[in-house]
This record gives C-alpha cells, sequence and structure tokens, in this order.
C-alpha cells in the first residue's frame, strides 16, 4: 500500500501570509493527487485534482504543484475562510490513502 | 444538487454488527463509483471501502477486510457498509463518497459509529 506523508502537522499563520505543505508518497503516485480541506462539522471538499487542477468554485489562491513522490498545496494569501485542515490523498489504485493532515491555525 | 444522506450509524458493543446506508440524489447514481471513507474521533481520514458503478468489483482497506462489505443497489440510488466484528478502534464518522473514477469528489455529512460496552 501506498503511505501518504505531510508536514506540517500544525501550521500557525496569519491572514495574509503565504502558506506551503507539503506531501510525500512512498512510490510514485503521479499524476493521481488530490488535496482536501476539511472543517469541523462540515463534509470534507476537494480543492485541487489530478496535482495541480483546481477543482470548480475554488478561489485561485489555491493551486498545487509537484510530481513524482514530492506535491506541494499553496495558498499565495490567507483568507479568514482558509483556517482548516488541509489533506493529500493519493488516488493513484487501491487501496486510496490520505496524508495525516495539517492544521491551519490562526497566529 | 449532489446529496448524500448516511443513516444506520449509532452505539454497538464490541463484536456486534451494523449496517451504514447511504442514499443518494441529484445525479446519475449508477455511472458513479461509491466509497465510505471514516475519521476516528481526533485522527484523520482513512478510506475504508469503494465500489464501482457496476456493483462489479468491490475494494476494501486491509483494517477492514474480512469484516467489512460494501454493496449497492442501483435501483435503489444507495450503497450500504455492512460492518461484522466491530472493535473499538472502529469508532469514528463514517462518510459517504462519490467517485469520480478514484478522485472523491462529492461527501455526505457523515454517521457517527460508537463501539463500546
Amino acid at each position: 500500500d501506498i503511505q501518504m506523508t505531510q508536514s506540517p502537522s500544525t501550521l500557525s499563520a496569519s491572514v495574509g501570509d503565504r502558506v506551503s505543505i507539503t506531501c510525500r508518497a512512498s512510490q510514485d503516485v503521479s499524476p493521481w493527487l488530490a488535496w482536501y480541506q476539511h472543517k469541523p462539522g462540515k463534509a470534507p471538499k476537494v480543492l485541487i485534482y489530478k496535482t495541480s487542477d483546481l477543482e470548480s468554485g475554488v478561489p485561485s489562491r489555491f493551486s498545487g504543484s509537484g510530481s513524482g513522490t514530492e506535491f506541494t498545496l499553496t495558498i499565495s494569501s490567507l483568507q479568514p475562510d482558509d483556517f482548516a485542515t488541509y489533506y493529500c490523498q493519493q488516488y493513484n489504485s487501491y487501496s486510496l490513502s490520505f496524508g495525516g493532515g495539517t492544521k491551519v491555525e490562526i497566529k | 444538487e449532489v446529496q448524500l444522506l448516511e443513516s444506520g450509524g449509532g452505539l454497538v458493543q464490541p463484536g456486534g454488527s451494523l449496517r451504514l446506508s447511504c442514499a443518494a440524489s441529484g445525479f446519475t447514481f449508477n455511472i458513479y463509483a461509491m466509497n465510505w471513507v471514516r475519521q476516528a474521533p481526533g485522527k484523520g481520514l482513512e478510506w475504508v471501502s469503494a465500489i464501482t458503478s457496476s456493483g462489479g468489483a468491490t475494494y476494501h482497506a486491509d483494517s477492514v477486510k474480512g469484516r467489512f462489505t460494501i454493496s449497492r443497489d442501483n435501483s435503489k440510488n444507495t450503497v450500504y457498509l455492512q460492518m461484522n466484528s466491530l472493535r473499538a478502534e472502529d469508532t469514528a464518522v463514517y462518510y459517504c463518497v462519490k467517485g469520480n473514477g478514484q478522485l472523491l469528489i462529492d461527501w455526505g455529512q457523515g454517521t457517527l459509529v460508537t463501539v463500546s460496552s
């Protein structure tokens, strides 16, 4: 099975900051890497799919990049609505697997 | 609008069984794969099971293989998760998720399963 490792596990930042989250896969999953946003009590929401494609309706301040086993989610200017937990997920093959999550907190 | 409504969660004793249901609406159910994903208290997301659009193939995480079974009834627009031999570590919110291939694109609100004596 493919293991996904995210870093950092927690990130403290201020509104307007540029933030990046890294995700590493135990083997090549390119380009089948997605990013999700999850807020407490709500359903997770897909932000980015196929490494860098923006899901419809997602603000352009979110972007994804990477290849092979290393991927990055970047938020260019953090907004109040962005404080949440973010997960990467590989969908190269079953079984699907998620990273451990990165909680983005207010500094 | 896609709607995924989970039901069937609750409190069950270790070793017991539970069947979750997910009623889908707002899309052509029989052309999409369906999944179950869970989140244990204070933990991250864990994919549990998937079933192809026809129901011809199913997949399960190693942690539930042999204990959980995913199925679907395309005439009822419903997907199920039969959970047997439940353990304390199965305690989680279980989400029903619509798949586009293996991408998890639409999520329900979740149903809580608590395994405790």
